[in-house]
């Protein structure tokens, strides 16, 4: 089956300072692998994803590189702000070789992340 | 407006109730999603639809039933409430087609509280 496991939390920061949330997986088929943020009071949005191995996604300084090897998809930010303060959730979802998505996720536990000034 | 609504965002009931959790989009995808959310867990999926003719069981249907009443609704009921379903349930679209680039984005609802007494 298919699952996804990321480092425990909750991760507290100072501003400025570097993270990294730890994120590995197991699946059969072809995942894509993804990162979704969920702010305080509201739903999950999505932050990056990446469709095939050695891919890497990134925004709003967030990046994360799909490694085949290692089956992990580790969520990275140079210099994180207050307003990063949120829950992190790291999730795939599983194609077959010819593309056809299913289309359901699998989530991890999420992970809390609350940064200081 | 929000493209994917959701109704009633809190709600407060006691056990043996039934309850109906309302889902509304006007992003126009034909994929539809509840899941829940409980603390320490990340999301699970209850049922899934990928159109109106077609319906599916998530990891955790039991105790649960939905209806399509049309591309751009969906509905879930749990028709006799018990305290263990407590949780924050979340609506999610995605697109439908296959090899789509999006395919596996979820857009989320803002959540609706359920809390059983």
């Amino acid at each position: 089956g298919n699952s996804v496991t990321q480092m425990e939390g909750p991760v507290t920061l100072s501003e400025e300072a570097f993270l990294t949330i730890n994120c590995t997986y197991t699946a059969t088929g072809y995942p894509s692998l993804f990162w979704y943020v969920q702010y305080p009071g509201e739903g999950l949005q999505l932050l990056l994803k990446a469709t095939k191995a050695d891919d890497k996604g990134s925004n709003k300084g967030f990046e994360a590189t799909y490694r085949k090897e290692t089956t992990s998809f580790h969520l990275e930010k140079g210099s994180v702000q207050v307003s990063d303060s949120a829950v992190y959730f790291c999730a795939l979802s599983v194609s077959n070789a010819g593309g056809t998505s299913y289309g359901k996720l699998t989530f991890g536990q999420g992970t809390i992340l609350t940064v200081h000034p | 407006d929000a493209d994917v609504t959701q109704t009633p965002r809190n709600r407060i009931t006691k056990t043996g109730k039934r309850i109906m959790l309302e889902c509304s989009q006007t992003k126009g995808h034909d994929r539809m999603y509840w899941y829940r959310q409980d603390p320490g867990l990340g999301l699970q999926l209850i049922y899934y639809s990928f159109d109106v003719k077609d319906i599916n069981k998530g990891e955790i249907s039991d105790g649960y039933s939905v209806s399509r009443q049309a591309q751009a609704k969906f509905s879930l009921s749990l028709e006799s409430a018990i305290p263990n379903q407590t949780a924050l349930y979340f609506c999610a679209t995605s697109a439908s087609r296959d090899r789509d680039i999006s395919a596996g984005e979820l857009f989320f609802g803002e959540g609706s509280r359920l809390t059983v007494l």
